[in-house]
């Protein structure tokens, strides 16, 4: 089982829509949570940093379940600037310095 | 403004011919790293550096070398590079620690290598 783990899409959702997709996490122990947005042929860029209690940042909800390992990123009122890959990172505990990142999950809004 | 500056961007050589990916940041990161990305294989840490003279192998890091003489520049090294080492490489640098604000991660913007 890989460390971390993302659904590759392509998720293909008309505009407006809302879209959800997780990411799971193998090491009960990981500490630190991220989402990076990766543009075709781009770097990625951090998206949004994930909190115990869940956080928001404008049409965007990131959300994590120790319980059941995974983290969510949720896109409300989806624009066709939002079609990139969705990157999942995670701290695994083991150091504060390391990170495992997710193959990322493809996104395509559509008119 | 707060970069990450990574050349060439685009290079197409020969097996077996050294080359240097050069890679500056002007952040005064301690952090660095070197990361390759294939499809579906997400990023893949190749080496990285918690700061001057410390680096440390990362996941894949067979058939690169690093240096970090000074802090700010942190150049790959493919001594001798073969087709398997085509793909897309990543430079990356940040704070040391992932607590606390201001933990991004800044990356270059890519260099596209091909071996043939």
């Amino acid at each position: 089982r890989k460390e971390v783990e993302q659904d590759p899409g392509p998720f293909n959702v008309p505009e407006g829509a809302t879209v959800a997709f997780n990411c799971t996490y193998s090491n009960s122990a990981s500490q630190s949570f991220f989402w990076y947005r990766q543009d075709c042929r781009k770097e990625p860029k951090l998206l949004m940093s994930v909190y115990s209690s869940g956080n928001e940042d404008g049409r965007f909800t990131a959300q994590l379940n120790r319980a059941s390992q995974y983290i969510s990123l949720l896109i409300r009122d989806s624009k066709l600037s939002d079609s990139a890959t969705y990157l999942c990172v995670v701290n695994p505990g083991d150091s504060n310095y390391q990170l495992i990142w997710g193959a990322g999950t493809k996104l395509i809004i559509k008119p | 403004e707060a970069q990450v500056t990574q050349n060439p961007r685009y290079l197409i050589t020969v097996t077996g011919k050294k080359l240097t990916v050069t890679c500056s940041q002007n952040m005064n990161h301690e952090y660095m790293s070197w990361y390759r990305q294939d499809p579906g294989l997400g990023l893949r840490q190749i080496y990285y550096s918690m700061n001057v003279e410390v680096t440390d192998k990362g996941d894949v890091p067979e058939g690169y070398k690093v240096s970090r003489k000074e802090k700010r520049n942190f150049p790959l090294i493919l001594e001798s590079p073969s087709p398997n080492q085509t793909s897309l490489y990543f430079c990356a640098s940040r704070k040391y620690s992932l607590e606390g604000p201001g933990n991004t991660i800044y990356f270059g913007e890519g260099s596209w290598l091909t071996v043939v």
